[in-house]
């Protein structure tokens, strides 16, 4: 059975800081990683998602994340935080022959001006 | 496409009272999920169809709910007598069968029993 273990319920960021929110899956090979964002009061929408291609994968609004099967993390991280950046953020892995995307219990991103 | 289209998109209703949430999925995904989010517990899956059909519904709490999928355009989750304690925001998410391919979601139907 797959898992996904996000590192932090909450994290403070500046406005223009970095941001780093971190994923552990566990699965077997190969996983299908995904990252969603949910905005108040509304459903989750995806960011990226990683199918076994590149392993930095781009998404919207400036995020990335790279997969990284030594360390099985998938970190998503983006340059500059902006204040519409604010949100909760969930990491998902489709794997084990299941067609099921298991979720982290998230991660809420606060952005300070 | 519009999207997942759930509703309603709130509901309060009186302990013991039946409570039922529609979705719609997006137009040629055979894989439909229905999921509850609490603060507590976070998002859990409660069923998955695929082909309209269940193959997963060991997160179905108890006998109380229930869901159905009679044609690939419509779904839904049945709550029977409802309790305080099922108070959540559902979703319901679709998608092309495949591990690559992801799932979109609704808006939620935020669900209050009093």
């Amino acid at each position: 059975a797959q898992s996904v273990t996000q590192l932090g319920s909450h994290v403070s960021v500046s406005e223009g800081a970095l941001v780093l929110l971190r994923c552990n899956y566990s699965s077997s090979v190969p996983p299908y990683l995904f990252w969603y964002v949910q905005y108040p009061n509304q459903g989750l929408q995806l960011l990226l998602k990683y199918t076994s291609a590149a392993t930095l994968v781009k998404g919207i609004n400036g995020f990335e994340a790279e997969f990284k099967k030594s360390e099985t993390s998938f970190h998503l991280t983006k340059p500059s935080a902006h204040m519409s950046d604010a949100a909760e953020y969930f990491c998902a892995v489709i794997g084990g022959g299941s067609y099921i995307p298991t979720f982290g219990r998230g991660t809420s991103l606060i952005v300070h001006p | 496409d519009a999207g997942v289209i759930q509703s309603p998109r709130h509901e309060v209703t009186e302990m013991g009272q039946e409570v039922t949430l529609r979705c719609k999925p997006i137009s040629g995904h055979n894989s439909l999920f229905w999921y509850r989010q609490t603060m507590m517990r976070g998002l859990e899956l409660l069923i998955y169809f695929n082909n309209n059909v269940p193959i997963d519904d060991s997160g179905m709490p108890e006998d109380r709910f229930s869901a159905k999928m009679p044609n690939a355009s419509f779904s839904t989750l049945k709550i029977q007598p409802s309790e305080p304690r099922d108070s959540a925001v559902y979703f319901c998410a679709s998608s092309r069968t495949g591990g690559e391919t992801e799932a979109f979601f609704g808006q939620g139907t935020r669900l209050t029993v009093v």
